[in-house]
């Protein structure tokens, strides 16, 4: 396997626009998460699946992010309306309950850039 | 409070040295994890070590062990015979008994310096 695989790995957008991120979790990972990074600061949580299921969502994702992960296998991030703000590294983590310490998993992130 | 807590925003090592990278944590629950991740400027974040709260023994993974005090709510990563590949960002990160978030650290840059 691969690893953790985010597409696209840059995007610039302008203000306004919407946009979408995909993650292709480790194929025999259940679990997949949605982290939020900017500059100088440690990754910070937005949302968990549990195969399908959206279980945890953080306040940090406001209205305009929405996340899904239809099948259970591949998820999407989209947020609407991007703001300047919205602007940081987007990382994806997926982990299996099989891991004793179930560790997750990074990708490489997708850096979304809001002019 | 922050849960997790990186006090060192920058270390320096000599090639072949040991360092070791602190982390403090902050939970009351009994069952917990703690992780360190490397993140060299390329972006991804590299799992490098865990240790559960009820480990009796500290973790070692290669050149890299943690140094788990309890008591004091320390998790210090160590690693040793540092090498030039060695330069990154380290995060530690913190999971409280069964939740499904990673709590992490504003991070500590390392120079290994040849």
């Amino acid at each position: 396997d691969t690893g953790v695989s985010q597409n696209p790995r840059h995007k610039i957008t302008k203000r306004g626009q919407n946009v979408t991120f995909r993650c292709d979790p480790i194929s025999e990972h259940n679990r997949l998460y949605w982290y939020r990074q900017t500059l100088g600061q440690g990754p910070e949580f937005l949302t968990y699946f549990q195969n399908e299921a959206q279980l945890e969502k953080s306040r940090l994702l406001s209205d305009r992010f929405s996340a899904e992960r239809p099948k259970g296998s591949f998820s999407t991030l989209e947020i609407q309306r991007t703001e300047q703000g919205d602007s940081a590294m987007y990382l994806c983590a997926s982990s299996s309950d099989r891991d004793v310490g179930v560790e997750q998993y990074f990708g490489p992130g997708t850096r979304l850039t809001v002019t | 409070a922050q849960k997790i807590t990186q006090t060192q925003p920058g270390m320096f090592v000599q090639e072949k040295e040991a360092v070791t990278l602190d982390c403090t944590y902050d939970t009351s629950d009994p069952s917990y994890g703690l992780f360190w991740y490397k993140q060299p400027s390329s972006g991804e974040m590299i799992f490098l070590i865990y240790q559960g709260s009820y480990d009796q023994q500290n973790a070692t993974e290669g050149r890299y062990s943690l140094n788990f005090q309890k008591a004091r709510k320390s998790a210090n990563l160590v690693i040793s015979a540092s090498q030039l590949g060695d330069s990154a960002m380290y995060f530690c990160a913190m999971r409280e008994g069964l939740g499904n978030q990673f709590y992490f650290g504003t991070g500590t840059s390392l120079t290994v310096i040849p």
